[in-house]
């Protein structure tokens, strides 16, 4: 079952510009886990945030969550061209394994 | 470094063949996930398990059978290949609030 689910498929932007990847889910959870995976690598997990957390910043990336509307964001600002990739939410309730959604493709341009 | 090393990281295979896929991890972590990656639906979790001798189904596990050996070491196994099972293939470790993902595995069925 696909618990969790980016809103878009895909976004553009153009360097130095700031962005925002949103999320919905479905199911009570724990944490909620946000990745990114460049062409032909593994996803990389960016940041985690707790149920009980609001907000986690790691960097140029801020991630907030709203358990009330079952909903998270990852922003990133200043982007750059090596931002380009498709980020992912994911939801991980106790310690079960992460569900994923379909992902959005961001590109970065020059 | 973190590190979750899969192999092959390509395999054609033959319709009703046997095929394993492995996994290894050097970070310690108990639990250990098999994921599928095709375009439009994310990663889809097949198995996933909790520690050495323990094996649990994930989302869609009819046609793949897991293996956990060691703490270190989780296969997956497909014991008739057919051509939907074509894919990427994603190993991939976690604990405490961390995972780490292989580079993948592209399995062709012909």
């Amino acid at each position: 079952s696909q618990l969790a689910e980016e809103n878009l498929w895909a976004l553009s932007v153009h360097e130095g510009e700031s962005v925002t990847v949103n999320c919905s889910y479905k199911t009570s959870i724990t944490a909620l886990q946000w990745y990114r995976q460049k062409s032909g690598e593994g996803p990389a997990q960016l940041i985690l945030i707790r149920s009980n957390e609001r907000e986690k910043r790691n960097g140029r990336l801020r991630a907030t969550l709203d358990t009330s509307s079952q909903s998270s964001s990852l922003s990133i600002t200043a982007t750059r061209c090596e931002d380009t990739a498709v980020y992912f939410c994911a939801t991980k309730r106790n310690n079960n394994a992460p569900r994923f959604g379909a992902g959005t493709k961001l590109s970065v341009k020059p | 470094e973190a590190a979750v090393t899969q192999s092959p990281r390509n395999k054609v295979a033959v319709t009703g063949g046997k095929v394993t896929l492995s996994c290894n991890q050097t970070n310690n972590h108990n639990n250990m996930y098999w994921y599928r990656q095709d375009t439009g639906h994310g990663l889809r979790l097949i198995h996933y398990s909790y520690g050495a001798g323990s094996t649990e189904k994930g989302d869609i596990p009819d046609g793949y059978k897991a293996s956990r050996p060691s703490q270190e070491n989780f296969s997956l196994i497909l014991e008739l290949a057919t051509p939907s099972q074509t894919s990427v293939y994603f190993c991939a470790s976690g604990g405490q609030g961390e995972v780490f993902f292989g580079k993948g595995t592209r399995l062709t069925v012909v």
